[in-house]
């Protein structure tokens, strides 16, 4: 069975600090990794995605993530939030079926 | 605009009383989703469809039920058998079936039962 960890279930930073928010699946096929964010009000929306090739992806407005292999891990990072960033993100992991398993989500709150 | 409706955002039902939920997208896609979204639980997969006439049970299917009769329609009927049936219901599609394929999501719509 599939399964998704996000460790970080509120997160709250200041404005220019950095981002790093923790996810680890469990999967034993082929991962395809996703990460994507529910800004207030709006739908949620793809953020990143990884499948194959080069381990750090990058995604919109300046998110990035790395897949590492050997720990499971999908973290996404940020180098300077801003207080736009402030939604829910949620890491999922897709199986080669189709089915879509998604983690409890991170809360991220940015202070002006 | 392409894109996916679900209707209405709020429902309100009685106790006992099966609900369908609509959710239809015009992007020409072959696979659709239901997830359950409910505080501290992120989204849990009740149903997918990858093709029309077929579908598969998620994690969470128990007193649901789908259809998937056009390929731009997938309903999801919350039956009197969901012991637990007031959360956010989310619908969702991707172009293809198979895992490499982003979600496109909905609104949502809000389902409260009294």
């Amino acid at each position: 069975a599939q399964s998704v960890s996000q460790h970080n279930h509120h997160v709250i930073l200041s404005e220019a600090a950095s981002l790093e928010l923790g996810c680890n699946y469990s999967y034993g096929g082929t991962v395809n990794l996703f990460w994507y964010v529910q800004y207030p009000g709006q739908h949620l929306q793809l953020l990143l995605k990884y499948f194959s090739g080069d381990p750090l992806v990058k995604g919109i407005k300046g998110f990035e993530a790395e897949f590492i292999k050997s720990k499971f891990s999908f973290n996404l990072r940020k180098p300077s939030v801003q207080w736009s960033d402030t939604a829910e993100y949620f890491c999922a992991v897709n199986s080669n079926a189709g089915k879509s398993t998604f983690g409890d989500g991170t809360t991220l709150t940015v202070k002006p | 605009d392409g894109g996916i409706t679900q209707s209405p955002k709020y429902l309100f039902r009685k106790e006992g009383q099966n609900v369908t939920l609509s959710c239809e997208q015009n992007l020409n896609h072959d696979a659709m989703y239901w997830y359950r979204q409910d505080p501290g639980q992120g989204l849990r997969l009740i149903y997918y469809s990858q093709i029309v006439n077929d579908f598969q049970k998620g994690d969470i299917a128990e007193g649901y039920s789908v259809s998937r009769e056009k390929k731009e329609s997938f309903p999801l009927t919350v039956t009197s058998a969901q012991k637990n049936p007031t959360a956010f219901y989310l619908c969702a599609s991707s172009k293809e079936r198979g895992a490499y394929n982003e979600q496109f999501f909905g609104p949502g719509t809000r389902l409260t039962v009294l």
